[in-house]
């Protein structure tokens, strides 16, 4: 069974870092991409990153926040700096898969973890 | 990276069929078959219901089909039922490795 759990959310002060984790298990976690998509409280939903053996980012977070994985680990990061109030979201850790050579959808998820950026 | 549009919300009867819409750009929706859909119920994470524009996942109701025209996807549910009720979200590749998400549509059944 394909399992994704998001961790490390909390109560951030604007201007302040967050990590966030994503531990899976039940797949060959090396063998796929990866993202961080967030939905902000009682909003939809916006892809924030995807990793494969490149990064990639939405402008609204483009040199703020970064993406790593370590394989070893079946772990997904997520470094989040300079934190303002409109990150705060649920963030979500999804499975992508690719369509040819091109990201394409997300087809697992955890079950997120809450970021509220607050002074 | 402008969002896609749907509909705020959409209803229908048990048993009939509605339809969601989901309108992008040349540049995303447009260029490419690469249209996803997921269901969220309250509370809980999305669900990919359809890929690449029209395929099912293994574990999804045949009663969900997609399809797309010009710059413009949708969403088709026959048969609603009472479980159907949810938010959907359309996603489309939107080119240099990016994704965008619709704003989102609350399904109810009446």
């Amino acid at each position: 069974e394909v399992q994704l759990v998001e961790s490390g959310g909390g109560l951030v002060q604007p201007g302040g870092s967050l990590r966030l984790s994503c531990v899976v298990s039940g797949f060959t976690f090396s063998s796929y991409a990866m993202s961080w998509v967030r939905q902000a409280p009682g909003k939809g939903l916006e892809w924030v990153s995807a990793i494969s053996g490149s990064t990639y980012y939405a402008d609204s977070v483009k040199g703020r926040f970064t993406i790593s994985r370590d394989n070893s680990k079946n772990s997904l990061y997520l470094q989040m700096n300079s934190l303002r109030a409109e990150d705060t979201a649920v963030y979500y850790c999804a499975k992508v898969r690719y369509t040819g050579i091109t990201l394409s959808y997300f087809d697992s998820w955890g079950q997120g973890t809450l970021v509220t950026v607050s002074s | 990276q402008s969002a896609l549009t749907q509909p705020a919300s959409v209803s229908g009867s048990p048993g009939q069929s509605i339809t969601i819409s989901c309108t992008g750009t040349s540049s995303d929706v447009g260029s490419y078959n690469l249209v996803s859909w997921y269901q969220q119920h309250p509370g809980k994470a999305p669900k990919l219901m359809i890929y690449e524009g029209s395929e099912r996942p293994s574990g999804v109701s045949n009663r969900f089909s997609g399809s797309k025209s010009g710059n413009t996807a949708s969403l088709t549910i026959s048969g609603l039922q009472a479980e159907d009720e949810a938010d959907y979200y359309c996603c489309s590749y939107a080119g240099s490795s990016t994704l965008v998400f619709g704003g989102g549509t609350k399904l109810t059944v009446l």
